[in-house]
């Protein structure tokens, strides 16, 4: 089992770059979470999805932010035209099912933009 | 605004020392209140957790300790190891949701 996996580990892009970060949740979870870590600070929430439905993504900057889950493939996080603020660490987890089971975090993507 | 408040920001402690953070909420609708443990480099990774009808809930050398009517719960490392040297987080969540609102983490370094 090898557990959530996020790639790139790294990503740097320069201001105005798109960058998009990739999710493949544990086998048999079909429920992704996406959480955004900036310096100094703990993890925002920032978009809940299924298989092809966005469930909650109350967290996303109304602007440039994106995201996706296909029914085959990896969960998707799209960042259009980047600025220097989105440099971060982006953080995915799954679930088996139902919400009220625990998370499983992958290792993150860490995104410089220069 | 910040849902969980966290302290102290970082924190040094000797091998076999205790360490204790501290986390406070306002919203009492929060139900479940978890710990997770950051290596660097690494996602964060559930390490103790808790419900608001136990007052006290120990695994292994980390207790966490819950004051409902104080609304404030706490995490101890007994006899601390350089091992345990992370960033920790609290967390809380809403009955029956699935967003976690984290503190802003410790960084706890253990000298050997």
């Amino acid at each position: 089992n090898a557990g959530v996996m996020q790639n790139p580990r790294h990503l740097v892009r320069r201001r105005g770059q798109e960058a998009r970060l990739r999710c493949s949740p544990m086998k048999g979870h079909s429920h992704v979470y996406w959480y955004r870590q900036l310096p100094e600070e703990g993890l925002k929430f920032m978009v809940y999805l299924q298989k092809e439905n966005i469930i909650d993504e109350s967290g996303m900057p109304k602007e440039r932010f994106s995201a996706e889950f296909p029914k085959e493939g990896p969960s998707i996080l799209r960042i259009q035209q980047v600025v220097r603020g989105d440099s971060a660490a982006y953080f995915c987890a799954s679930s088996p099912g139902s919400p009220n089971y625990g998370y499983t975090f992958g290792s993150g993507t860490r995104l410089t933009v220069v | 605004q910040q849902q969980v408040k966290q302290s102290p920001q970082s924190l040094i402690v000797q091998k076999g020392g205790i360490s204790i953070i501290n986390c406070a909420y306002e919203n009492t609708a929060f139900d479940y209140f978890p710990w997770y443990q950051q290596f660097p480099g690494k996602g964060p990774a559930l390490l103790i957790a808790i419900r608001p009808d136990v007052s006290e809930k120990k695994e292994g050398r980390f207790t966490i300790s819950f004051n409902k009517s104080a609304k404030q719960f706490s995490l101890h490392i007994m006899d601390s190891q350089p091992g345990d040297s992370a960033t920790y987080f609290c967390a809380a969540r809403y009955r029956n949701d699935y967003k976690l609102s984290f503190g802003a983490g410790t960084t706890v370094t253990v000298r050997a």
